[in-house]
């Protein structure tokens, strides 16, 4: 089976910073990845599938770019709604997830 | 809108049989998709299950599949999980979970229900 990998498991940012999350998988798994966004008491949240295409309703300062094995998730300049945790999910082989990132307030 | 609702028994005896049900409205489960089940620890991360398919076909996560069973009731709209020899580890909120095809291949996630605890408890 697939393992992912994110880091780092926790990123403190403030408001208006560039975040990235890194996501790796044990083996390639083509583009066939999505992220996730939860938040506490919350089901996920669909925002990038296929590595790099933007879920409908997804504000564009979302991006995810990344094949084979190393994936990362962008947000280009952080909102206070974006405070959360993120799952990058493989779908190349059976279904597995990363660890999360939680992305807290600095 | 299309709607996913879990229901379960909130609290499951160490070693007896976790039942769940999933409720779909608003679209009709025999459509296209595949419908799948997630868990999560409290303070954890996110498992698949497994997944079915409108005909009964289905994928099962490898460590559960010798305890898994998912099966769908098209006339009823919705489909369900057991997950039989129950232990502490089993205790999660279970989601489930609308699965995108290509061709007749499930991919991701796209609309997820709100999540039922189940507690394995004496």
């Amino acid at each position: 089976d697939i393992q992912m990998t994110q880091s780092p498991s926790t990123l403190s940012a403030s408001v208006g910073d560039r975040v990235t999350i890194t996501c790796r998988a044990s083996q390639s798994i083509s583009a066939w990845l999505a992220w996730y966004q939860q938040k506490p008491g919350k089901a996920p949240k669909l925002l990038i599938y296929d590595a790099s295409n933007l879920e409908s309703g997804v504000p564009s300062r979302f991006s995810g770019s990344g094949y084979g094995t190393e994936f990362t998730l962008t947000i280009s300049s952080l909102q206070p709604d974006d405070f959360a945790t993120y799952y990058c999910h493989q779908y190349n082989s059976d279904f597995s997830f990363g660890g999360g990132t939680k992305v807290e307030i600095k | 809108q299309v709607q996913l609702q879990e229901s379960g028994p909130g609290l499951v005896q160490p070693s007896e049989t976790l039942s769940l049900t999933c409720v779909v409205s608003g679209y009709s489960i025999s459509s296209g998709y595949y419908w799948g089940l997630i868990r999560q620890p409290p303070g954890k991360g996110l498992e698949w299950i497994g997944s079915i398919y409108q005909s009964g076909s289905t994928y099962y996560n490898p460590s559960l599949k010798s305890r898994v069973t998912i099966s769908v009731d098209t006339p009823k709209n919705q489909f369900s999980l057991k997950l039989n020899s129950v232990t502490g580890a089993d205790t999660a909120v279970y989601y489930c979970a609308r699965q995108r095809l290509r061709g007749s291949t499930p991919f991701h996630f796209d609309l997820w229900g709100q999540g039922a605890l189940v507690t394995v408890s004496p």
